[in-house]
């Protein structure tokens, strides 16, 4: 079986500042791994996904992912952040081969200040 | 041209009636899902079909059955609503390998 951690539920940041978002999960066999934002009353848009190859990957909106195999962690990070960056922001894992299941973390609410 | 899309997008109705929300998608998609969001937007998966055929049937009530007559569409019917039922409930779809689900924007459900 496979879960997701978001530890951090809630995430004040100013503008103009950088931001990680962290995600650990936890997982018997190989999975991809998603980041999600929900932006209110709206459904989850993909923001960037890790398939294989590079650890770090590039997703829209400046964000980016850094898939760590041994801290089983793919934290999300963005160098800037913008007032309209504030969101709900889920982490989700499924197995590469199998199920069609995908598992989702508790969601962390990033909120940009001004 | 929507990607997933569901109707209605808002649903208010008493305890005890039956009510069905409909999904459909054009993305050519085999496998499409239903989720339940709750007031603090933890996202729970209820059903999955691919192909028609149900794959993923998680601990929901049988009061909840879902419905595939294509692989296009997948609706949810829900018998005797209960208060608890209130949530967001989305639809989504996805292709094999690594494809990433994609979301329709929700129907917002509330039982009065």
């Amino acid at each position: 079986a496979q879960s997701v951690t978001q530890l951090d539920s809630q995430v004040p940041v100013f503008e103009e500042a950088p931001v990680e978002l962290r995600c650990n999960y936890s997982s018997s066999v190989s999975v991809y791994l998603f980041w999600y934002v929900q932006y209110p009353n709206q459904g989850l848009q993909l923001l960037l996904k890790y398939l294989s190859g590079s650890t770090l990957v590039k997703g829209i909106n400046g964000f980016e992912a850094e898939f760590n195999k041994s801290q089983t962690s793919f934290h999300l990070r963005k160098p800037s952040v913008h007032i309209s960056d504030t969101a709900e922001y889920f982490c989700a894992v499924r197995p590469t081969s199998g199920t069609y299941k995908y598992i989702f973390g508790t969601g962390t609410r990033l909120k940009v200040l001004a | 041209d929507t990607a997933v899309s569901q109707t209605p997008k808002y649903l208010v109705t008493q305890m005890g009636n039956d009510k069905s929300i409909k999904c459909e998608q054009n993305l050519g998609h085999d496998t499409m899902y239903w989720y339940k969001q709750d007031s603090k937007k933890f996202l729970k998966i209820m059903f999955s079909y691919n192909n028609k055929e149900l794959i993923i049937n998680e601990t929901v009530p049988n009061r909840f059955s879902p419905k595939s007559p294509d692989k296009a569409h997948l609706n949810l019917h829900i018998n005797s609503l209960e208060l608890g039922d209130s949530a967001v409930y989305f639809c989504a779809s996805s292709q094999k390998g690594g494809e990433p689900q994609h979301f329709g924007d929700g129907t917002r459900l509330s039982i009065l």
